[in-house]
């Protein structure tokens, strides 16, 4: 089965300085890796995904890349604000076999002022 | 619409007492999940239900049961509780053929003394 690898599990970066968060993933049939961001006490939601057919995609300050040779993605924020403070999750899956969708560890990401 | 209600959200049980969460879904979605989220160890997955009428296993199925009551409702029963399942519980669905965007409740914290 799956098996998602997230790191680091914590990183503390300065408030408008930019923090990558980098997952693995071992299923080579996956083909939609999503982020999602958990504020403190709150549910996880979705903040951005990205399917294998592209390697790049962006949304203002987060952007995540695919590399899918090598079997890993990562979670780009750039110009980093307090707000960004949470714990991010990264998953793998192929939704098309309507299969289990496995979850990394997460990483706890805390904007220094 | 409400999106995906758990109940209850706050329970305390005793050891070798049973309860059932409950999950509801108004989003007409197909697949249906429960994740358990504990310190340091991220979402795991413990049961989920593709399609109404199936209900297959995750990472750490043992000491629960699932029932798919109908395509808007999941419940996730624990016969006999233990202090290893002390955890918040996180149910959630998707309709992964549109998207694949889990939508998650607002979690349900249960402690077992």
């Amino acid at each position: 089965g799956e098996n998602v690898e997230q790191h680091p599990s914590t990183l503390s970066v300065q408030e408008g300085d930019s923090a990558v968060i980098k997952c693995t993933y071992s299923d080579s049939a996956s083909n939609y890796f999503p982020w999602y961001k958990q504020e403190l006490g709150k549910r996880p939601q979705l903040i951005i995904d990205i399917r294998s057919n592209v390697g790049e995609k962006k949304d203002q300050r987060i952007a995540v890349t695919l590399n899918k040779t090598a079997k890993h993605f990562s979670l780009h924020i750039t110009e980093t604000q307090p707000e960004d403070s949470a714990v991010y999750f990264c998953a793998a899956s192929n939704p098309q076999r309507r299969d289990k969708i496995i979850f990394g560890k997460g990483t706890r990401l805390h904007i220094l002022p | 619409n409400a999106g995906v209600t758990q109940t209850p959200k706050f329970q305390v049980l005793k050891t070798g007492q049973s309860m059932t969460l409950q999950c509801a879904q108004d989003m007409n979605h197909n697949s249906m999940y429960w994740y358990r989220q504990d310190p340091g160890m991220g979402l795991r997955l413990i049961y989920y239900s593709a399609s109404e009428g199936t209900t297959d296993k995750g990472e750490v199925p043992n000491g629960y049961n699932v029932s798919r009551l109908n395509k808007r409702e999941f419940s996730l029963r624990l016969e006999s509780a233990a202090p290893s399942q002390t955890s918040v519980y996180f149910c959630a669905s998707s309709d992964l053929l549109a998207s694949g965007e889990l939508f998650f409740g607002e979690g349900s914290r249960l402690t077992v003394l």
